[in-house]
């Protein structure tokens, strides 16, 4: 079966400081990779997706970027944290399409809950 | 005009009522949609998907989709104290790459 590993689960910062959030993806190979951002009491906010290493779409520019060194592997950075960064940030995978699969729900890491100070 | 758009609630049920969530889709979206529910805190964890016109029954939850009005709901039988969270709906675009999209999200509650 398939498992997603996302850390850390809590992460206090500091304004300024940059920040690496790591995702791995256990039990598949070439999944699509999600990162997503949740602010207080709102929805879900789509940042970058990728379908392969090296291969990154950005939805949200700003000072985040994103990073696939390996096939099972997402890492979303920022070099200098503002507040607004605070959130919490989600990491999710599906599986990669192919001739007769049509599931392509998107299943969630638990989390990291960022607060930029 | 949002993707995916959500009534954001609260939605308040007495426990044992059938709960019915909506969701709208513009035209920028393709037809696999899903349900996920969110306890507070936590992170989405899927309930069903949904990809042809009609209902599609799991247990307690019924998904309905509704191409010509493009609208996708969610029932909730039986509504459980359990049950309240808050439920996203989500698509994927028209993009041609697996680009998922969530609505805003309804709150639950279920009273006892």
């Amino acid at each position: 079966s398939q498992t997603i590993h996302q850390w850390p689960a809590t992460l206090v910062q500091p304004v300024g400081s940059p920040l690496s959030l790591e995702c791995t993806v256990e039990g598949t190979s070439n999944p699509n990779l999600y990162w997503y951002r949740q602010a207080a009491g709102r929805g879900l906010q789509l940042l970058f997706y990728s379908i392969g290493i090296d291969q990154i779409s950005s939805e949200v520019p700003q000072n985040l970027s994103a990073s696939r060194p390996q096939d099972r592997q997402f890492i979303l950075s920022s070099k200098k944290l503002l507040l607004s960064d605070s959130g919490f940030y989600l990491c999710a995978w599906s599986f990669r399409p192919y001739r007769g699969l049509r599931n392509t729900e998107a299943f969630f890491g638990q989390g990291t809950r960022l607060t930029v100070v | 005009q949002k993707e995916v758009e959500q009534n954001s609630g609260p939605l308040s049920v007495p426990e044992g009522a059938i709960a019915s969530l909506n969701c709208t889709y513009s035209d920028r979206v393709s037809q696999s949609f899903f349900w996920y529910r969110q306890y507070s805190g936590k992170s989405p964890e899927l309930i069903m998907s949904i990809y042809s016109n009609g209902d599609k029954e799991d247990g307690r939850f019924t998904a309905q989709l509704n191409k010509a009005s493009q609208y996708v709901s969610l029932l909730i039988r039986d509504s459980q104290p359990s049950d309240s969270a808050t439920y996203l709906c989500a698509a994927l675009m028209n993009t041609g790459f697996q680009k998922l999209v969530f609505g805003t999200g309804t709150r639950l509650l279920v009273s006892p």
